[in-house]
């Protein structure tokens, strides 16, 4: 089945960094979404993009749908303590639109 | 988005029991999903809740060990049925108005000893 392959598993980096982090598939997605779960909570949308090379920001966050349908980044810029979590990549499997297949996740640490 | 709600929040039981957990939705939806997440991994999902039909469910999950209600557009339950320790997963559920996008309650934690 499709699968997402996310980078990097995990990152520290110290506040005040970039960050970026990205998600690859061998299949086409029609849509891409990335989801922040903070420690002890469920997962919540950050940013929702729904065509070939749409970049789209959320405050300090911006996200690009590639351009092959395949890949899609998300960055951070200025990171703060309280981006601290789990970031996981998702899109919709094959023709089932509102099921969704979830990248692995890149945790993200930031030392104040 | 919506606001939803899970019941427990988190639970510790003895290996064998049962839990129901429950999902509700600030408003009605069209689609309700469940999900697993075990300890450091991503999300799994295990079925669609159908309202007024039984759920549907993905490949190496089952209705007897997994029994899911949805009685109406705001409401599902979810049972982990004779648990067992390997059954320790945080269980999510989610929600989705149009094609597509997702919106993800708080998660119930569950710890099997």
């Amino acid at each position: 089945g499709q699968q997402l392959n996310q980078s990097p598993q995990s990152m520290f980096i110290q506040e005040g960094e970039d960050v970026s982090m990205n998600c690859t598939s061998s299949s086409i997605f029609n849509t891409w979404l990335w989801y922040k779960q903070d420690p002890g909570e469920g997962p919540v949308l950050l940013i929702a993009l729904y065509k070939a090379g749409e970049l789209t920001s959320n405050g300090r966050l911006t996200a690009q749908f590639g351009i092959t349908r395949k890949d899609s980044f998300l960055n951070i810029s200025a990171s703060i303590p309280s981006d601290v979590g789990i970031y996981f990549c998702a899109g919709p499997r094959g023709n089932a639109g509102n099921m969704l297949t979830f990248g692995g996740g890149t945790r993200l640490m930031v030392k104040p | 988005s919506a606001v939803i709600s899970q019941k427990p929040s988190r639970d510790i039981c003895q290996r064998g029991t049962s839990l129901t957990i429950q999902c509700q939705v600030d408003s009605q939806v069209t689609m309700m999903f469940w999900y697993r997440q075990q300890p450091g991994q991503s999300l799994t999902l295990i079925a669609t809740a159908n309202q007024g039909s039984e759920a549907t469910y993905e490949s190496g999950f089952v209705i007897d060990k997994f029994p899911i209600s949805r009685p109406n557009l705001t409401f599902s339950t979810l049972t982990v049925s004779n648990m067992s320790p390997e059954d320790s997963s945080i269980y999510l559920c989610s929600v989705a108005r149009s094609q597509e996008t997702q919106y993800f309650g708080p998660g119930t934690r569950l710890l099997v000893l």
